[in-house]
């Protein structure tokens, strides 16, 4: 089965820094990789997400690039805020996101200091 | 974005009794629905996916006569865990999704079994 890894686990940035996080996924076939927010005691959010037809997408202050070559996709935020602060999920699925379940990645604490 | 509402959002329950959870989407209909289990500070994992008016699909290591799944309509779909014990208490999360679209998530269920 697919297995995905994230990092780093937490990752502290200065408010207005840009922050990234990366990760790497095992099986070729995957062709759907969404990124999720989430905040304590609530369920995931989606923030965006990236086929594998496309290597590029951004939205405002988030960006997304897959590298389907290396099996690797990273998420990008810039200009960040208090607010960005959550545990963020990278995760990978076959089918598109509609059909089969998700594959996620261990998380990334991300921590804006102000 | 498409609303999945969980209820209740937590419960607490002696050991030995069954809880069951709902997950429902709100303004779209769900062909497919998808049930996680969240640990503190770890990863979300697929425990089942099910297809409305089919029987649920279990991840390896998941015990379907422990965690009975119920996917009844479009639109609803529950998951009771039988006599549970203090190791089942966890974050339980619903996913739902039309074909070949992205998957919403509920805000979860804090289930403590005590």
């Amino acid at each position: 089965g697919e297995n995905v890894e994230q990092h780093p686990s937490t990752l502290s940035v200065q408010e207005g820094d840009s922050a990234v996080i990366k990760c790497t996924y095992s099986d070729s076939a995957s062709n759907y990789f969404p990124w999720y927010k989430q905040e304590l005691g609530k369920g995931p959010q989606l923030i965006i997400d990236i086929r594998s037809n496309v290597g590029e997408k951004k939205d405002q202050r988030i960006a997304v690039t897959l590298n389907k070559t290396a099996k690797h996709f990273s998420l990008h935020i810039t200009e960040t805020q208090p607010e960005d602060s959550a545990v963020y999920f990278c995760a990978a699925s076959y089918s598109g996101g509609g059909a089969d379940g998700l594959t996620f990645g261990k998380g990334t604490h991300l921590i804006i200091q102000p | 974005g498409a609303v999945v509402s969980q209820h209740p959002s937590w419960v607490i329950c002696k050991s030995g009794t069954s809880v069951k959870i709902e997950c429902r989407s709100l303004d779209f209909q769900a062909t497919t629905m998808f049930w996680y289990r969240q640990f503190p500070k770890q990863s979300l994992m697929l425990m089942a996916t099910s297809n409305e008016g089919s029987k649920a699909t279990y991840e390896q290591g998941v015990e379907k006569d422990k965690f009975l799944i119920n996917h009844a309509s479009l639109t609803l779909s529950t998951l009771t865990v039988t006599s549970a014990h203090p190791e089942d208490s966890s974050f339980y999360i619903c996913s739902a999704s039309q074909t070949g679209s992205e998957a919403f998530f509920g805000q979860g269920t804090r289930l403590t079994v005590v």
